[in-house]
């Protein structure tokens, strides 16, 4: 009963550093999201995935970079790391079908940029 | 461009004491409106989908109703388990599937 599965849940960088969230699902869907959530501001959608292979920018995408690196693994990447991309951070995955059908989401990872 | 937003921003509420929430929405033609809860440290949790004008649905204390311009997600005799923030979300036919969410009610139930 695994889900969506982010890693890591924490984790605090420095400005200039770099690094990669990561997300699986065992869900068999075919469309995979990273969001970013903010106080005050919302769920925004950074990058989406509709299937293997293909990536699409979302409402925010500067800074960042995906990989969907097989139908269960969709990868965010922060190049250089920015304060403002402190946040929370969170990957879902959604069945397709003729009726849009829900996202499931992960837990979370808790980004901190100093 | 297709806008979601949720009132109140905050409501606080006496175990027992039933309310709504309301979301209010653009879009260019809905394919399916989402609402959700969130707790505290958590991804979000699909509560509901209603795809037209009209149709509601039920889950233990919680009705949501769909209008053409709004949803409302009726609370009936909460419990301080209901406390939590409700996100609401809707997809349009040109949002190439993606969702977009509204910024939130934050639910407190005392006991």
């Amino acid at each position: 009963n695994a889900g969506v599965t982010q890693t890591p849940k924490f984790q605090v960088l420095k400005t200039g550093q770099s690094m990669t969230l990561q997300c699986a699902q065992d869900m068999n869907h075919n469309s995979m999201y990273w969001y970013r959530q903010d106080p005050g501001m919302g769920l925004r959608l950074i990058y989406y995935s509709a299937s293997e292979g293909t990536t699409d920018k979302g409402e925010v995408p500067n800074g960042y970079n995906v990989s969907r690196l097989n139908k269960r693994e969709f990868s965010l990447r922060l190049e250089s790391a920015a304060p403002s991309q402190t946040s929370v951070y969170f990957c879902a995955s959604r069945r397709d079908g003729v009726f849009p059908g829900e996202l499931f989401f992960g837990e979370g990872s808790r980004l901190t940029v100093l | 461009e297709d806008q979601v937003t949720q009132s109140p921003e905050a409501l606080r509420l006496q175990e027992g004491e039933s309310s709504s929430l309301n979301c209010s929405y653009t879009v260019s033609g809905l394919r399916g409106l989402f609402w959700y809860r969130q707790d505290p440290g958590k991804g979000p949790e699909f509560l509901f989908t209603l795809y037209s004008a009209g149709e509601e649905k039920e889950k233990e204390r919680l009705k949501a109703t769909l209008t053409k311009k709004e949803s409302f997600l009726h609370i009936t005799a909460p419990k301080p388990e209901d406390s939590a923030t409700y996100l609401c979300a809707v997809q349009g036919k040109e949002s190439q599937g993606n969702l977009i969410f509204g910024k939130g009610t934050k639910l407190s139930v005392k006991p």
